[in-house]
């Protein structure tokens, strides 16, 4: 089983609609999560921290189920520029390493 | 402030020849990074380094594969002898400290492996 999955999608949705992507994580010592985004063919960057009391910022909210063990990136208001791979990440400390998940591909048409 | 530098960018050679990639992280950043990204799947960690120190190599197929980071500052990574299986994008990334104080680690543009 791997240690973060998600579902590859891809997500199509218009502008302007409302999506929703959720990760597991197998190692419930995971002590942080993060959201990127890779656009294709770049480099991974840093979208969004994920904290147990739910965060915000923007159009972007993540939120935490420590006891499911799953995160969630809701995206309000879809842009066509929001079109891009969106990688769940976890943090181990006892490990100290960042895993990435697969990625959810998200597509957003006129 | 620069960012992560990589080179090449791209690289296209045959099984069992050797390849290098180089990589110059941010400046001041103690934590370097190698991972590989195969095509439709997340980065899979390869080594981390704090400073000059290797502080996890567990995913490194190292009867093919070296890396190195001498004086703690820019490092390579070596496959030889390459495999069909090591196409991918390798990805450099740097971070302050330990990634997962604020889970921000900034990738380098990524150095893309064909093998045939």
């Amino acid at each position: 089983r791997k240690e973060v999955e998600q579902d590859p999608g891809p997500f199509n949705v218009p502008e302007g609609a409302t999506v929703a992507f959720n990760c597991t994580y197998s190692n419930s010592a995971s002590q942080s999560f993060f959201w990127y985004r890779q656009d294709c063919r770049k480099e991974p960057k840093l979208l969004m921290s994920v904290y147990s009391s739910g965060n915000e910022d923007g159009r972007f909210t993540a939120q935490l189920n420590r006891a499911s063990q799953y995160i969630s990136l809701l995206i309000r208001d879809s842009k066509l520029s929001d079109s891009a791979t969106y990688l769940c990440v976890a943090f181990s400390g006892g490990y100290n390493k960042l895993i990435f998940g697969a990625g959810t591909r998200l597509a957003v048409h006129p | 402030e620069a960012g992560v530098a990589q080179s090449p960018r791209y690289k296209i050679i045959e099984k069992r020849q050797s390849v290098a990639f180089w990589c110059n992280p941010i400046s001041g950043h103690a934590t370097l990074y190698w991972y590989q990204q195969i095509l439709g799947q997340g980065p899979k960690l390869l080594i981390q380094f704090q400073n000059n120190g290797v502080v996890d190599d567990s995913q490194l197929p190292k009867d093919r594969f070296s890396a190195e980071r001498l004086k703690g500052v820019d490092s390579t990574l070596k496959i030889q002898p390459a495999k069909l299986e090591d196409s991918a994008v390798y990805l450099c990334a740097s971070s302050q400290r330990w990634g997962g104080d604020t889970g921000e680690l900034f990738f380098g543009e990524g150095s893309r492996l064909t093998v045939l």
